[in-house]
């Protein structure tokens, strides 16, 4: 079975300064997907990010970067330039693409993080 | 689109009822998910979907019962309702069941057993 650990319960961070979570997992298979959601208050999930495992290059999304480390089975995410509206709990997410996982994400257990004005 | 719906967005049980979670999707995705959330963790899955009459189990399935009868709708339903149910319940859906669909969330039921 697959697991997602986040070992960082809270983070805080300034405004405009750059913060890092991270995120570890766990599996069997070769070919998978991660995830990083953010889930603000009003509850919605939102995706911030995704990675294939079969890409060498870290994924970006403007002021989003992740670290993908295959080897040590390590996902973190890097928020450059934080904002007010950053603030949220952000959730690290596996897909084993392989085999029959039909899409099943394995979500770990989250990272609230607050931006500080 | 309205993306994924769900209803209600709150409601509280006494111990013993049952209630069906109701999730509505327009994007006529094939898979969907209901996840569930307690306080402060990650979320689970506790039943999904490849397509309309074809359902299965996640990994926390006991209490909870699902269908498929229609490409958008993907009822939960709780017989014989628990505390350990108290959680917020989460539909998803996406286009295939394959890591680089992005999947689609609803906002959420909370729902309180006491």
């Amino acid at each position: 079975a697959q697991t997602v650990t986040q070992s960082q319960p809270e983070m805080s961070v300034q405004e405009a300064e750059t913060v890092t979570l991270s995120c570890t997992y766990d599996t069997s298979e070769n070919n998978y997907y991660l995830f990083w959601y953010k889930q603000p208050p009003s509850r919605q999930m939102i995706l911030v990010i995704r990675q294939e495992a079969y890409k060498q290059q870290n994924a970006t999304e403007n002021r989003f970067s992740v670290n993908f480390q295959k080897a040590a089975k390590s996902f973190s995410l890097k928020i450059s330039d934080s904002q007010l509206g950053d603030t949220a709990m952000y959730f690290c997410a596996l897909d084993n693409a392989g085999g029959t996982s039909y899409g099943k994400l394995t979500f770990g257990q989250g990272t609230i993080l607050t931006v500080h004005p | 689109n309205a993306g994924v719906t769900q209803t209600p967005k709150f409601r509280i049980l006494k111990i013993g009822q049952s209630m069906t979670l109701q999730c509505t999707q327009d994007m006529n995705h094939n898979y969907m998910y209901w996840y569930r959330q307690d306080p402060g963790m990650g979320l689970k899955l506790i039943y999904y979907s490849v397509g309309a009459g074809i359902t299965d189990k996640g990994e926390v399935p006991n209490g909870y019962n699902v269908s498929r009868s229609t490409t958008e709708d993907f009822p939960l339903r709780l017989e014989l309702a628990a505390p350990s149910q108290t959680s917020v319940y989460f539909c998803a859906s996406s286009r295939q069941g394959l890591g680089y669909n992005e999947q689609f969330f609803g906002p959420g039921t909370r729902l309180t057993v006491l």
